[in-house]
This record gives structure tokens, sequence and C-alpha cells, in this order.
């Protein structure tokens, strides 16, 4: 089990919004190490579409966003499109562990 | 254009060992952290090595140290990964990534991943 605990799944229609969460604790997100966030899509490498908590690689569309609170951060996708259907994970450095861990995983299905 | 090509994946009894290779290309090799992370069939992301932009730093996940090795070779623009005493849990396909170089290579996020090389291990 990934000390980044992330919603196995999540979906939603076309054009709504849906948000993705990943819990960890004071020694991860909550001691405020920063957090990225990957996008895999079905049979390819993962990419990363969200660095140092809020950042967008150039490319990456502006309906991707995210944020971070406490020990949780999120990452919120706007008008959602059947592109979007991949698995995100979140990343985050854990100090007690002394570097960086990911999330389970959270697979996306756009209905 | 980067370019992360892992070679040197295949089937492998338990207990024995394969070298896994990263030819990069498309940048300076030696400025950047590189990184193994694997995902076994069906699985999550796990971040299993490590190694600075010099080589003189190394980590490995408590799941495969002892075991596994990280190395890197500048002149030949190469990363490795040699793997001894393999198990059935490290049965996954192995991606080679770059580091973004935004800060400790243990910190980083990485910005480039090859394609992967599967590793099968079974008698």
């Amino acid at each position: 089990q990934s000390v980044l605990t992330q919603p196995p799944s999540v979906s939603g229609a076309p054009g709504q919004s849906v948000t993705i969460s990943c819990s960890g604790s004071r020694s991860n997100i909550g001691a405020r190490y920063e957090v990225h966030w990957y996008q895999q899509l079905p049979g390819t490498a993962p990419q990363v579409i969200i660095y140092d908590d809020t950042n967008r690689p150039s490319g990456v569309p502006d309906r991707f966003s995210a944020s971070k609170s406490g020990t949780s951060a999120s990452l919120t996708i706007a008008g959602l499109q059947a592109e979007d259907e991949a698995v995100y994970y979140c990343q985050s450095f854990d100090r007690v562990v002394t570097a960086s861990l990911f999330g389970g995983g959270t697979k996306l299905t756009v209905l | 254009e980067v370019q992360l090509v892992e070679s040197g994946g295949g089937l492998v009894q338990p207990g024995g060992s394969l070298r896994l290779s990263c030819a990069a290309s498309g940048f300076t090799f030696s400025n950047y952290a590189m990184y193994w992370v694997r995902q076994a069939p069906g699985k999550g992301l796990e971040y299993v090595s490590a190694i600075s932009s010099n080589g003189n730093s190394t980590f490995h996940a408590k799941s495969v140290e002892g075991r596994f090795t990280i190395s890197r070779d500048t002149s030949k623009n190469t990363l490795f990964l040699q793997m001894d005493s393999l198990r059935a849990e490290d049965m996954a396909r192995y991606y080679c990534a770059r580091g973004a170089g935004s800060g400790w290579y243990r910190k980083d996020y990485i910005d480039h991943w090859g394609q992967g090389s599967v590793v099968t291990v079974s008698s």
C-alpha cells in the first residue's frame, strides 16, 4: 500500500470536471514537499502534467490544474474530454523514506 | 529531442540476473539525474532506483536494496540497472527516466521517460 493514497477510480461525463485526491502525511505532502502529477495513457509511458504543486509544462492544456493543502493534494480536470481517459499518479518526496514516492494511481473513466 | 531507449529485458529464472541498459540522447547526459521506475502488470508505478547527475549518489528502494545496482557511464551516455537475485515480484516493465533538474535528485520530478523494458521472472 502506497504512502500516498489515491482513489482507485473516478469518472465523469464529457464537459464535466473531476478532482483526484492524493492523501499523504506530515512526512511528505504535509512537510511542504512539492507534489507532481503524471498522466499515463493506455499502453504508454507516464508524462508529467503538473510539477511543483501547480505548474503545467508547456503543451499541457489549462484544463488541468492542481492544488495542495495540509497533508493532501488534488488534481482537477475541467471540461473532460475522451482523450483524458488515463491513469493519474501523484508523486512527492518523503523524508522518512528519503526518496520520492508515487501514489497508487487513479483510473479516470470518461463516461 | 530527448530519447531514452531501454534494452536488456527478457525472461530469467528466479534467482537469476539481468542487466538493463538505457541509451540516452538529445541532451547532456552528465547534467541530469536518472531513474529506474517499474510497473508490474496491471499495477502502479514504483520508484526503484535513482542516481545523481555525477553518479556519486544513488538510492535504491527497500524492495530491491542489496540486489539491484544503478550506475551510469557518461562516456557512453548510458544508464544501467544490474538486477541480481531476481524474484517473481520483480516482474515488471522497467522505465528509464530523466530528472527535470529542479533540485535534489531524490526530490526531483521526471520530465522524460523511455518506453520501458519488460522483465519476466519465471521458471
